[in-house]
This record gives C-alpha cells, sequence and structure tokens, in this order.
C-alpha cells in the first residue's frame, strides 16, 4: 500500500542529545512537510521541501534540521538547541499539481527523559 | 502565518442527529481551503479541498461549503454515527503552506 511511514512512533530525549525523526513515503510524491502539534493549538510548519535536494524553513524551524536526499525520504533533527521538543511531530507528502490535500504519517511522540 | 480559527473546540452529538462546525480564515488572499479528519491513534485524512466562491463539495454524509468573501467554511454532518467521531481540521494557504486551525472534536454518543 501507497503511504507514509514514520518511526519511531515515541522517542525519548535527554538533554543536550539530538534525535532524528524518520519519515519515508512511497507515494512519488515531490513535496513533503513537518509539522508540530501541540495541546490546544493547530499543526505548525517546521520545514518544508518542494522537491529533493531543497528545503525552507516554516514558521517555527529554530532546533530543528532536515535534509532531502531522496525522493522518498525527509528525516526530521531536534537539535539540543530547541529547548521545549516535547510534542507530537507529523510528517506529510503532497502530490503534483495545485489545490492537493496533503497525506500523513501517524506521528512520532517526543518526549524529555 | 494565516490566522485560522475553528469553533467549537468540541461538541458532543447524540447518534443519528445532524450538526455543524466552523473554520474562520482570512479573506484577503485567499488560495485554498482543506478540511481532514483525524481519528484518534491513525493519520489525518483529507476531506476536502476547496477553491472557489460558494463551492459545496460532499463525501457521503459530510458536506462543506466556502465562503471566501466573508472567510468561512462550514462542515456538516448529517445523521451522526459514532464512526464519525474525530477532530476536523481545517487549513487555509497556499499548498506549500498551509495554516491549520486547531480543530473540532466531535464525540457521537450511541
Amino acid at each position: 500500500d501507497g503511504g507514509i511511514t514514520q518511526s519511531p512512533k515515541y522517542l525519548f530525549r535527554k538533554e543536550g542529545q539530538n534525535v532524528t525523526l524518520s519519515c519515508e513515503q512511497n507515494l512519488n510524491h515531490d513535496a513533503m512537510y513537518w509539522y508540530r502539534q501541540d495541546p490546544g493549538q493547530g499543526l505548525r510548519l517546521i520545514y518544508y521541501s518542494q522537491i529533493v535536494n531543497d528545503f525552507q524553513k516554516g514558521d517555527i524551524a529554530e532546533g530543528y534540521s532536515v535534509s532531502r536526499e531522496k525522493k522518498e525520504s525527509f528525516p526530521l533533527t531536534v537539535t539540543s538547541a530547541q529547548k521545549n521538543p516535547t510534542a507530537f511531530y507529523l510528517c506529510a507528502s503532497r502530490g503534483p499539481g495545485g489545490n492537493q490535500p496533503q497525506h500523513f504519517g501517524d506521528g512520532t511522540r517526543l518526549s524529555i527523559l | 502565518i494565516l490566522n485560522v480559527e475553528q469553533s467549537p473546540q468540541s461538541l458532543h452529538v447524540q447518534e443519528g442527529d445532524s450538526t455543524n462546525f466552523t473554520c474562520s480564515f482570512p479573506s484577503s488572499n485567499f488560495y485554498a481551503l482543506h478540511w481532514y479528519r483525524w481519528e484518534t491513534a491513525k493519520s489525518p485524512e483529507a476531506l476536502f479541498v476547496m477553491t472557489l466562491n460558494g463551492d459545496e463539495k460532499k463525501k457521503g454524509r459530510i458536506s462543506a461549503t466556502l465562503n471566501t468573501k466573508e472567510g468561512y467554511s462550514y462542515l456538516y454532518i448529517k445523521g451522526s454515527q459514532p464512526e464519525d467521531s474525530a477532530t476536523y481540521l481545517c487549513a487555509s494557504g497556499r499548498d506549500y503552506k498551509l495554516s491549520f486551525g486547531a480543530g473540532t472534536t466531535v464525540t457521537v454518543r450511541a
């Protein structure tokens, strides 16, 4: 089945540690996104990539980094500079053409030890 | 960041009843309005993408309308069923940068 796979489902970070969240898609989509969800808030865009080897900062990029070396993969690294990383993280992709919906993974919940 | 608001934050509906809720967004420079359904322990699923003022979309018992001049969209659920229990998200903006509302959580009581 085509879709988006995020791993792990749960992740714990120690103080001062960088952690990487995986996002893989087999939908052959060019565009991919990372969102963060906090209680009572809408999804907030961290980074997005419209094509391989290119990515742009979203609204809350500080303390995060990404890479897009392959079309199917868009990993997100939460660095030690992100002081409040506890949140639910969603990865999404979008097909070609205008006004296409986004397709989401199941998410990763990150907590601080 | 576009200011997208949804109301109410949550609502409870008796099985068989119909309900509706609102998404408000800036009417200037409107591009598109998305609706997603997010069931517990699953990933958000796209319901509709709407672009034209006056648009109406329907998927089974769920329908949506769009007013881009005044900046709002309604989502309607007709004859609610327990499987309609979910958080409904709306988002507005361009393809590469959507702004999401916080969602309306619908609980259908049997």
